[in-house]
């Protein structure tokens, strides 16, 4: 079945560039997404990219898809204390029923 | 405004009971979704519905139920039979199984 990883916490100063990583497993992955998770609510998409595409920019925001090595990553430009969240990296694939799967999170601390 | 709305934000239930969460959606979506949060562990699956009169078990179906008689209400019914129900209940939605979910603010269930 899928699976995606992504590593727990990341800590970065204010105005530093935050980098989050994520792995999956599922070679026909057709969408990757990225969501944020601000304390006790939903899931807020920030941002999604298609398995056709290396890389999409939006304002801060810059996802490079890595489709050989199955590596997605979110960059956030300009990292500020109000983007201290969880992020989520989930795919949705023909294998999976098109049904999103999601990684664990990804803790982002941001320190004035 | 458009949107996916979970009622109640928070809920208590005494062991040996059922409880219904709500989940409606005004976006005309055809797909929707429950998941279960927990610290750590991500979003796992719980049901999920593409049409209406139609839902299929996610991975940990167990002590749940779910019905979609109308397109725009997908509730989950947490049953006694679920031995571990604490958790961040999220439900989501999308246009049809090959789109980006969007999500509600959750509910948080509370054993007692």
């Amino acid at each position: 079945g899928e699976d995606v990883e992504q590593s727990l916490f990341l800590s970065v100063r204010e105005g530093d560039s935050s980098v989050i990583n994520c792995t999956y497993t599922d070679s026909s992955s057709t969408y990757l997404y990225w969501y944020k998770q601000e304390p006790g609510a939903g899931l807020q998409l920030l941002t999604y990219i298609f398995s056709n595409m290396d890389m999409k920019q939006d304002q801060r925001l810059t996802v490079l898809l890595n489709k050989k090595d199955k590596h997605l990553s979110l960059r956030i430009a300009d990292t500020q204390t109000g983007d201290s969240a969880i992020y989520f990296c989930a795919e949705s694939s023909s294998g999976g029923s098109y049904i999103p799967t999601f990684g664990r999170g990804t803790s982002l601390i941001v320190h004035p | 405004d458009g949107g996916i709305t979970q009622s109640p934000k928070y809920l208590f239930r005494k062991e040996g009971q059922n409880v219904t969460l709500s989940c409606e959606q005004n976006l005309n979506h055809d797909a929707m979704y429950w998941y279960r949060q927990d610290p750590g562990q991500g979003l796992r699956l719980i049901y999920y519905s593409q049409i209406v009169n139609d839902f299929q078990k996610g991975d940990i179906a167990e002590g749940y139920s779910v019905s979609r008689e109308k397109k725009e209400s997908f509730p989950l019914t947490v049953t006694s039979a679920q031995k571990n129900p604490t958790a961040f209940y999220l439900c989501a939605s999308s246009f049809d199984r090959n789109t980006e979910a969007f999500f509600g603010q959750g509910t948080r269930l509370t054993v007692v």
